[in-house]
């Protein structure tokens, strides 16, 4: 059974650093890409941003809105996905996905979510 | 990236067949994907390559194309259907794909 549990949510002044993990099971994790994708509380879905798996050479892509500020990494050895966030803003706040992408011919989707993390980031 | 668009409520009662649409330009390119959101859950996969169903998801649900416009069609429906539904597809104009979601749709069981 495909498991992906987020963890290191919490409360953030505007302006800190907040690293999130998300703990995969029950797949190849090296074989799939792997995204992140936000919501802000009685909003919609946002794709935060990726990263290709290692076939791929773990490269990495992001929404506009993030892009500079924070970073998607991963640890195949550890089947742990990761996001680094800094120079947080009021409006990062959100619950924040891992989510495994699945990518063919120019398309791309998600086919397993996680639970989710909250952060809010408040003064 | 291009925008999806979503009719941001529908209203049926229990046994009906409900209809949720989702319009987009590049929709006759690019395939479309549904996603079901119960309160204070994660997204779960409906409808993948526009009508295409995840082994688990139940025959009720199902999906169409035309043109600009998918469908996620749920025939009888239940009182555990309510729930947010979003459709969300690719931008493959760049380099990568985009992924794109639209903003949503309400489902109330009456």
């Amino acid at each position: 059974e495909v498991q992906l549990v987020e963890s290191g949510g919490g409360l953030v002044q505007p302006g800190g650093s907040l690293r999130l993990s998300c703990a995969a099971s029950g797949f190849t994790f090296s074989d799939h890409y792997m995204d992140w994708v936000r919501q802000a509380p009685g909003k919609g879905l946002e794709w935060v941003g990726r990263t290709r798996n290692k076939a791929n050479s773990y490269t990495t892509e992001y929404a506009a809105s993030v892009k500079g500020r924070f970073t998607i990494s991963r640890d195949d050895s550890k089947n742990s996905l990761y996001l680094q966030m800094n120079s947080l803003k009021t409006e990062d706040t959100a619950v924040y996905y891992c989510a495994r992408g699945e990518y063919y011919s120019l398309e791309y989707y998600f086919d397993y979510w996680g639970q989710g993390t909250l952060v809010t980031v408040s003064s | 990236s291009y925008e999806l668009t979503q009719p941001p409520s529908v209203s049926v009662s229990p046994g009906q067949t409900a209809r949720i649409t989702c319009s987009g330009d590049a929709l006759p390119k690019q395939y479309a994907y549904w996603y079901q959101q119960k309160p204070g859950q994660a997204p779960v996969l409906v409808i993948y390559k526009d009508s295409e169903r995840p082994s688990g998801i139940p025959e009720r649900f199902s999906g169409s194309s035309s043109g600009t416009t998918v469908t996620l069609t749920i025939s009888g429906v239940q009182a555990e259907d309510e729930a947010d539904y979003y459709c969300q597809s690719a931008d493959s104009s760049g380099t990568y794909p985009d992924v794109v979601f639209g903003g949503g749709t309400k489902l109330t069981v009456l």
